[in-house]
């Protein structure tokens, strides 16, 4: 039972333009909702994160929208750029949980030039 | 400030022998975790700790154990190691704020033949 789900396993984006990452989640109870971006060999690195009370956040050039309704969340980032190639995964984890992350499959980023 | 660091980086077993996994931060955390990543399946957390003496179970625990003896290291012990366990596996932590993000280590790659 995947409670968080990245439908997109890939998505190639020329530099300068907008990056739509997309993740979708069932459990209702999820609080936080967090994106982390990996680079191959290396851990996750945390990038933004949204609190199920607001709609938005902004960090940059990194944008995360929630959409409680739908259940949905996406990260934006404008311009992107050649190093923002990497893999993205969209993470939730509930109140009183301890801060355990549930992750999505993730969606691997390649920006070209 | 090292961070996360985790030891060995890369592994080979054999089916049926034994083996640890050293997680430490120096970031005076109180929570950490281990995941381990499959191709496909994101991460998932087998194991963590909200404080020093304190273990519970993740997602997918069986076959492994932990020990949280000093507040700075959090141990997964293989006492079987089977090929299912073939896997990248990290160590994070964090600080107990709701939503809070997580630290993670650079990875240690096991591979059980």
């Amino acid at each position: 039972d995947q409670q968080v789900k990245q439908n997109s396993p890939s998505l190639s984006v020329q530099e300068g333009r907008i990056s739509i990452l997309n993740c979708d989640y069932t459990n209702s109870m999820f609080d936080y909702f967090l994106w982390y971006k990996k680079y191959p060999a290396e851990g996750p690195t945390f990038l933004i994160s949204i609190s199920s009370i607001k709609d938005k956040n902004e960090d940059g050039r990194f944008t995360v929208f929630l959409n409680k309704s739908a259940k949905h969340l996406s990260l934006h980032i404008v311009p992107s750029q050649p190093g923002d190639s990497a893999v993205y995964f969209c993470a939730a984890s509930g109140r009183g949980t301890a801060s355990k992350l549930t992750f999505g499959t993730g969606t691997r980023l390649q920006v070209t030039l | 400030n090292a961070g996360v660091t985790q030891t060995p980086k890369f592994r080979v077993l054999k089916t049926g022998q034994s083996m640890t996994l050293l997680c430490a931060q120096d970031m005076n955390h109180e929570y950490m975790y281990w995941y381990r990543q499959d191709p496909g399946m994101g991460l998932r957390l087998i194991h963590y700790s909200v404080g020093e003496g304190t273990t519970a179970k993740g997602e997918v625990p069986d076959g492994y154990n932990v020990s949280r003896l000093k507040k700075q290291n959090f141990l997964l012990g293989l006492e079987s190691a089977a090929p299912s366990q073939t896997s990248v596996y990290f160590c994070a932590s964090s600080n107990p704020n709701p939503g809070g993000e997580q630290y993670f280590g650079p990875g240690t790659r096991l591979t059980v033949t």
